[in-house]
């Protein structure tokens, strides 16, 4: 596996379940974050982990529960949602270096709440 | 609080045509990325620009920084059918380890 990958790719869920979407990344960085992409929204930045530790959480629903056991692994944990949490889920890596801090992104899980 | 603002929002356009795409944003930054996303695909890297003055070109895209004037432009050469998609400006944070993303310029180019 290479780059930024992410499990599932289409999730459908009702809104009782519960559900974990996972992200790994193969590029040694030291940075992971949570994306959220709807049609009605430009790309919203939901959390940030930097050396496992959290370091952004922007305001986001207490139904999204972020997990980051080491610095190659990102879960996102979900329960309860609502249909306007149906969006594309993205995640991404970066290592800043040299004072850039490029991202680089997973093909995301395409999340359908019933 | 760093906004990223893009224009146009939307834009149609023929083959062999020329067009910009602009970004503006709010605060000092001297670092800014431009994305590439496809209809239901992720976000593909196609540019980092690291000065004042920087420019970069790859095939029929050219992306320039001027850090003064807080703009950023992605300049579409002949357009073809194939680079039909939505284009993101982001913005680094200097100091916090994020970017801020532009709301994306959907383009669509017609034969």
């Amino acid at each position: 596996e290479t780059g930024v990958t992410q499990t599932p790719r289409h999730l459908v869920m009702g809104m009782t379940n519960k559900k974990s979407l996972k992200c790994e990344q193969h590029l040694g960085h030291n940075a992971m974050y949570w994306y959220k992409q709807s049609a009605k929204k430009p790309l919203e930045l939901m959390f940030v982990y930097n050396f496992k530790e959290q370091t952004e959480n922007n305001s986001v629903p207490s139904r999204f529960s972020p997990e980051c056991p080491n610095s190659s692994h990102l879960f996102l944990h979900l329960h309860t949602l609502q249909p306007e949490d149906s969006a594309l889920y993205l995640c991404a890596s970066s290592q800043e270096s040299g004072g850039f801090n490029e991202q680089f992104f997973g093909p995301g899980t395409r999340l359908t709440v019933l | 609080e760093l906004k990223v603002e893009q224009n146009p929002l939307f834009l149609s356009m023929q083959e062999g045509k020329n067009y910009t795409i602009y970004c503006n944003y709010s605060t000092t930054s001297d670092r800014l990325y431009w994305y590439r996303q496809d209809p239901g695909k992720s976000l593909e890297s196609l540019f980092v620009l690291l000065s004042n003055g920087a420019v970069k070109q790859e095939g029929r895209l050219m992306a320039s920084l001027d850090t003064k004037a807080r703009l950023s432009t992605l300049h579409i050469t002949a357009a073809v059918h194939d680079l039909s998609a939505t284009y993101f400006c982001a913005v680094d944070i200097q100091g916090a380890q994020k970017l801020v993303f532009g709301q994306g310029t959907r383009l669509t180019i017609n034969p």
